[in-house]
């Protein structure tokens, strides 16, 4: 159990393109979802909290405009990379916690690889 | 500030024993995680302490000590396909994960 998707996988797109990425749960409620960014060599870095029905919570230096985070059900959330450009190259992992569980871990997808040339 | 330190990367030899260390200083503490990440894959669950004491899981066992705010992940019977990424990850009083950098761990024949 506990399975998280990610679509798509990889993505390869032109300077000043959007790109959408979605997080699926796909056999548990996940109220609360976030996202991560990791460039090479570098350890995780979470972007943004995005809870089911209210406004993502995003952290320090990231731009909300820029990465708009959608959680629209208990199951799906969404982050669209605006305008995207080589700079924001990079792997993008969402991860869920589950309400089921009594601790807080959490599960993560198998991350998408954005490629902005 | 919060933080996590854990070595950069440790060197090991296949079938041997390595144990990685964690040390932490967080508004408060519900628990730590071990997390397993090969290059390219997003990050698998290792293991959870909340609770003082070694938790052990066929190879792999993790210790915590809150008074020390330290853990570490030992592991035994060292395979190629252990060579990866440990991350340690503390659950902080408002219930977020502060990361760790990471351990990138090599393991030699």
């Amino acid at each position: 159990g506990a399975v998280v998707s990610q679509h798509p996988s990889w993505v390869i797109c032109k300077s000043g393109t959007s790109v959408k990425i979605e997080c699926r749960s796909l056999d548990f409620q996940a109220t609360t979802m976030f996202w991560y960014r990791q460039f090479p060599k570098q350890s995780l870095m979470l972007m943004a909290t995005s809870n089911e029905g209210s406004k993502a919570t995003y952290e320090q230096g990231v731009e909300k405009d820029k990465f708009l985070i959608n959680h629209a059900s208990l199951t799906l959330s969404t982050l669209t990379v605006t305008s995207a450009h080589p700079e924001d190259s990079s792997f993008y992992i969402c991860s869920a916690r589950d309400l089921g569980t009594s601790y807080n871990e959490q599960f993560f997808g198998p991350g998408t690889r954005l490629t902005v040339l | 500030g919060q933080n996590i330190d854990q070595p950069t990367e440790m060197t090991a030899t296949e079938g041997a024993i390595v144990q990685i260390n964690c040390t932490y200083q967080t508004s408060g503490f519900n628990g730590l995680f071990w997390y397993q990440q090969h290059a390219g894959e997003a990050p698998t669950f290792l293991s959870y302490n909340v609770l003082d004491g070694l938790e052990e899981k066929g190879r792999f066992s993790s210790f915590l000590s809150r008074s020390k705010g330290y853990s570490y992940l030992l592991l035994k019977e060292l395979q190629m396909k252990d060579s990866a990424s440990y991350l340690c990850a503390v659950v902080d009083s408002n219930y977020q994960l502060i990361w760790g950098a990471g351990t990138k761990l090599i393991i030699k024949p």
